[in-house]
């Protein structure tokens, strides 16, 4: 199976400027979690999807949002971008679950989306 | 409320010599227990994981953790290090069938020759 991928690997913005990110999901996944990782905060949780609803949401400004859709594949949108936005954007998949099989809670990583902003 | 200390932001150990990376969590709820590794500029790679069943836990690359409810602790350990190693690992907490999941500041292993 492929796994997560995420595109662009690298991006640089201005502030103020908006940015699309992109997500595919491992096939079957229907749960995609974003993270934001920085070297002074760490990895921390931006949202989840799951079946094109929003599941959770961490501690972000609304400048922050996501979408997902019918076949699992997400976006997270950053608005007005600010210079503390630059970051390393990860996205996350797991296995929720069917008919025959548990739910597995691992999360599966993409290699993530290096955003700088100037 | 959950969450994740590591104990020590580097760590450097000899080749060949024991790998013990400290992990306390707290949890509200019964904690699923991870370990990732992160190689420079790549994303989070899946070390093992502790749901329930089996509090010792055996992973990728001959690495191993122990799920001590009395203590909190899900440290990491490997017996004998190797070059190839030499990366960040993190610990994280979630509380189940949630797409959140919790994550500690990270550790940095440093492999001597």
């Amino acid at each position: 199976k492929a796994g997560v991928t995420q595109t662009p690997r690298y991006l640089i913005k201005t502030r103020g400027q908006q940015v699309t990110l992109s997500c595919s999901p491992i096939s079957g996944h229907r749960s995609v979690s974003w993270y934001q990782q920085t070297p002074g905060q760490g990895l921390q949780f931006l949202f989840e999807y799951f079946s094109e609803t929003q599941r959770n949401k961490g501690n972000f400004p609304g400048r922050f949002s996501g979408r997902q859709f019918s076949n699992s594949r997400s976006e997270m949108n950053v608005s007005t971008l600010e210079l503390g936005d630059s970051a390393l954007y990860l996205c996350a998949s797991s296995w929720s679950g069917g008919t025959n099989a548990p739910p597995s809670y691992e999360q599966y990583f993409g290699p993530g989306t290096r955003l700088t902003v100037t | 409320a959950q969450s994740v200390t590591q104990l020590g932001s580097h760590v450097s150990v000899s080749e060949g010599a024991l790998v013990l990376l400290r992990c306390n969590y707290s949890s509200s709820v019964p904690p699923y227990l991870f370990w990732y590794v992160q190689y420079p500029n790549q994303g989070l790679q899946l070390l093992l994981k502790y749901t329930t069943g089996a509090t010792l836990v055996k992973g990728i690359n001959g690495f191993e953790a122990e799920f001590k409810k009395s203590e909190t602790s899900f440290h990491l350990t490997k017996p004998s290090a190797h070059m190839s190693d030499a990366a960040e690992y993190f610990c994280a907490v979630s509380g189940g069938n949630t797409g959140k999941l919790i994550f500690g500041q990270g550790t940095t292993l440093q492999v001597k020759p």
